[in-house]
């Protein structure tokens, strides 16, 4: 079964500019949640989607924003980026439904390293 | 506010010997418990999740937990250099909730 994946690998961009990150689950998980992680801060949860909804939110600024498509792929956007934006951009997958014992096990995928100029 | 908390080390132990990472826990609903590894600059891996009190053992690593003092520790045994790594603790009331992860225990293993 494939992993999850998350494109792009790599990005530069600069301040004031946004940025799109994309994240593919797991095949048959619904559960896409994001995490940025810093050397300063370790990992943070963003938000997480299920079923094309957001169902959990982080302490984070309405800068950043998700969505989720009906295939269960999501993607994470960052508006009017700021220096301390770069980090590393996690996607986790999971089945996310209720009941059972490994709902909650999330699956990371490789990240996206963000560096904003 | 739920808290998962972890020594962030640097761990040191020799290669061959038995490395011991600790994690304590606010949250006495917490159901699910895992570690994940993260090599540098790579995203975390899973290496164990445990749901009950006592021991569970996956090849050179052993889970612990204690619901009643609210800790959950991983023991590798015969460390090896590839171990190095930061060991992250996961901790999540179970169910559709979102794990809480501690910031993290450096260990490095020396030949």
């Amino acid at each position: 079964k494939a992993g999850v994946t998350q494109t792009p690998r790599y990005l530069i961009k600069t301040r004031g500019q946004q940025v799109t990150l994309s994240c593919s689950p797991i095949s048959g998980h619904r559960s896409v949640s994001w995490y940025q992680q810093t050397p300063g801060q370790g990992l943070q949860f963003l938000f997480e989607y299920f079923s094309e909804t957001q169902r959990n939110k982080g302490n984070f600024p309405g800068r950043f924003s998700g969505r989720q498509f009906s295939n269960s792929r999501s993607e994470m956007n960052v508006s009017t980026l700021e220096l301390g934006d770069s980090a590393l951009y996690l996607c986790a997958s999971s089945t996310g439904l209720a009941g059972g014992q490994d709902t909650d096990t999330q699956y990371f995928g490789p990240g996206t390293r963000l560096t904003v100029l | 506010q739920k808290e998962v908390e972890q020594n962030s080390g640097p761990l040191s132990v020799p290669e061959g010997a038995i490395a011991s990472l600790n994690c304590t826990y606010s949250d006495r609903g917490s159901q699910s418990f895992f570690w994940y590894r993260q090599y540098s600059g790579k995203s975390p891996e899973l290496i164990m999740f445990i749901y009950s009190n006592g021991d569970k053992e996956d090849g050179r690593f052993t889970a612990q937990l204690n619901k009643a003092s609210q800790y959950v520790s991983l023991l590798i045994r015969d460390s090896q250099p590839s171990d190095s790594a930061t060991y992250l603790c996961a901790v999540s009331p179970g169910g559709s909730y979102i794990p809480t992860f501690g910031r993290g225990t450096s260990l490095i293993v020396h030949p």
